[in-house]
């Protein structure tokens, strides 16, 4: 059974452009959560969906970022405009269910704005 | 503070030997999810665990949730232990992981 999926799995870009980054979650998972990790803030939850409809985005950092989820199968982050500041890995997970269940985790997006 | 504190920050350890990494949280918890990061690579779930111990291969996990404190031990340790471990708990009822800071363990043959 394919785990999650992610791409690309490398992107440079420059600022400036607008960057969009995409996951497929385990089939049935109905929760989809995408983090960001950093050398210096570590793994931080962004937003997370449930059965397709954004939960919670109070991690989104700003206007720049926004996320969709336009069927259970498919998930986009985009960045507009990026800055060198998004420079980081982005991960996407998925887990069935709601409250303590285990997560998933994608392979990553690493992404750096020039 | 933060809410999730794990220690040591950095292990250096011998092939062969027993290591231990933990993990001490402040907030009530429904879970708590042990993590493994190899360099440049992506992120596997090892445990998830709300009471006691489990055990899967050369890894053990255990869980005091009276005392808010996670322990990761490695039996064994080989080289390819190598990685960054990182323990992540659910606060309360809530879908969201909270993460520690991860440690970074070497294995030296």
């Amino acid at each position: 059974d394919a785990g999650v999926i992610q791409s690309p799995r490398h992107e440079v870009t420059e600022m400036g452009q607008e960057v969009t980054l995409r996951c497929k979650p385990i089939s049935g998972h109905d929760y989809l959560f995408w983090y960001r990790q950093t050398m210096m803030r570590g793994l931080e939850l962004l937003i997370y969906f449930n059965n397709n409809v954004p939960i919670d985005d109070s991690g989104m950092p700003e206007d720049r970022f926004s996320a969709k989820m336009p069927n259970a199968s498919f998930s986009t982050l985009k960045i507009q405009p990026s800055e060198p500041r998004d420079s980081a890995v982005y991960f996407c997970a998925s887990s069935s269910s709601g409250g303590a269940r285990e997560q998933f985790f994608g392979p990553g997006t690493r992404l750096t704005v020039l | 503070k933060n809410e999730v504190e794990q220690s040591p920050q950095n292990l250096t350890a011998q092939e062969g030997e027993f290591i231990t990494i933990n993990c001490s949280y402040s907030v009530g918890i429904s879970a708590l999810h042990w993590l493994q990061q190899h360099p440049g690579g992506g992120i596997v779930s090892l445990f998830m665990l709300s009471s006691g111990k489990k055990k899967h291969g050369r890894l053990i996990a255990t869980i005091n949730i009276q005392e808010k404190h996670s322990s990761l031990h490695i039996t064994a340790s080989h080289p390819r232990d190598s990685a960054v471990y990182i323990c992540a708990v659910y606060g309360g009822a809530t879908n969201k992981l909270i993460f520690g800071t991860g440690t970074l363990l070497a294995v030296q043959p």
